[in-house]
């Protein structure tokens, strides 16, 4: 079985501060992670991916997370925030054991302030 | 290249009534799944297609839901009775076989059941 936890459900960050959202997973076998955004009124779009290569992973829009698999957390990060960011965010693990379905954490909302 | 589409993109019936969803994936993605977004219960299965092997119905929450992929390409989700609880927004997605599984969303279909 997997599972994605996602620590607060709201993030409010200022203009130009760290981003931090926080993800812990569980998976019995070799996971892949991903973390995805959701802009109002449409669909998921990848912001990065974790599949067994590097453990610190660069994605679009300045977004980065490191995969710890000792504290199985893949945090995703960010180190100016911009009024842009503000959209909801998801982790997922999935892995070939799982047939490949996402399971997806419970979603981040974050809100920007100028 | 065309991402993955949806229609119609909102869907207002009422309740008892029957709908279809219908997902294009990308060309040549050989996977197909459909995911639910809802309040109450977050992102969640439902059911993986993969080529012609038997589709993963796992996640489909009753049996008034019902999928077929026809010709391995276009996919329809069917709810039948509808309910309100069946409210939601529904999202598909399709990937490659192989390498990372990258699944590419759609824009969804919003069901508002009355």
């Amino acid at each position: 079985a997997q599972s994605v936890t996602q620590l607060g459900s709201h993030v409010s960050v200022s203009e130009g501060a760290l981003v931090l959202l926080r993800c812990n997973y569980s998976s019995s076998v070799p996971p892949y992670l991903f973390w995805y955004v959701q802009y109002p009124n449409q669909g998921l779009q990848l912001l990065l991916k974790y599949t067994s290569a590097a453990t610190l992973v660069k994605g679009i829009n300045g977004f980065e997370a490191e995969f710890k698999k000792s504290e199985t957390s893949f945090h995703l990060t960010k180190p100016s925030a911009h009024m842009s960011d503000a959209a909801e965010y998801f982790c997922a693990v999935t892995s070939k054991a799982a047939g490949n379905k996402l399971t997806f954490g419970g979603g981040t909302r974050v809100l920007v302030k100028p | 290249g065309a991402g993955v589409s949806q229609s119609p993109s909102n869907k207002v019936t009422e309740k008892g009534k029957d709908v279809e969803l219908r997902c294009d994936p990308i060309s040549g993605h050989t996977a197909l799944y459909w995911y639910r977004q809802s309040l109450g219960q977050g992102l969640e299965f439902l059911i993986y297609f993969q080529g012609n092997s038997a589709p993963d119905k796992s996640g489909l929450p009753s049996d008034r839901f019902s999928a077929e992929r026809t010709g391995g390409s276009v996919s329809t989700l069917t709810i039948q009775r509808t309910q309100q609880e069946d409210s939601a927004v529904y999202l598909c997605a399709s990937s490659r076989i192989g390498g990372d599984n990258e699944q590419f969303f759609g824009p969804g279909t919003r069901l508002t059941v009355l």
